[in-house]
């Protein structure tokens, strides 16, 4: 089965630093997915990647994965407050009748300190 | 406000209630699926549902009961429950079929679930 590892499992920066997540799949990627959840509350999406050494970028946040298309890295620049959560990545797998689903690693808990 | 709205935000119930969560989207999704977090422990697929099938069941104890009767509401019963199924609850839905095959999951806030 497909099983995603994520590090670290909690980081603590300073406000106005950089800092990276990383997510190790344990077999080819096909559909990597970040999200960012509030504590106690739902995932909210932040990016997508299929391709082999794609990159996104939404405002500060850069998520990459890499050419073999079994690991990817969330990278924030100039951390705020706002940034605070969990960051979670998950994978699809393809179930049943073509509908697919969504396998999640067990998250890294971000702190922001001012 | 995500589109997905669950019911009741909070739920505390003893081992011998009955009880429900409701799940429902207002975005047109064909799919849709119950997670539960708890605490230390990556979130876990519980149920898919696709064109209201369910296609996925992934070794989940009977006493929850999933129901979809259309393609816009999503329940789980919950009956006879134990301590440690004391979890948050999350519900989800997409679009499945894309071209593209990307499936972004849309997910309600969640009901954070206690059994005494």
């Amino acid at each position: 089965s497909q099983e995603l590892e994520q590090s670290p499992q909690s980081l603590i920066v300073q406000e106005g630093k950089n800092l990276t997540i990383n997510c190790t799949s344990s077999k080819t990627l096909y559909g990597l997915y970040w999200y960012k959840q509030k504590y106690g509350e739902g995932l909210i999406f932040l990016m997508m990647l299929q391709k082999g050494g794609e990159e996104k970028s939404h405002e500060k946040i850069t998520a990459k994965l890499d050419e073999k298309k079994q690991q990817s890295s969330l990278h924030i620049t100039a951390s705020q407050p706002s940034h605070a959560g969990i960051y979670l990545c998950g994978a699809a797998l393809r179930v049943n009748q073509g509908a697919q689903k969504l396998v999640f690693g067990q998250g890294t808990r971000l702190t922001i300190n001012p | 406000e995500t589109g997905v709205t669950q019911t009741p935000r909070h739920l505390v119930m003893g081992m011998t209630n009955k009880k429900s969560l409701k799940c429902e989207q207002h975005l047109g999704h064909n799919a849709m699926y119950w997670y539960k977090q708890s605490a230390k422990k990556p979130l876990e697929l519980m149920f898919v549902y696709s064109l209201e099938e369910r296609v996925e069941n992934n070794s989940v104890p009977s006493r929850f009961s999933p129901e979809c009767p259309n393609s816009s509401h999503l329940f789980l019963h919950l009956h006879t429950l134990q301590p440690e199924d004391s979890a948050l609850y999350l519900c989800a839905s997409s679009q499945e079929g894309q071209a593209s095959g990307a499936n972004v999951l849309t997910f309600g806030a969640g009901s954070r679930l206690t059994v005494l």
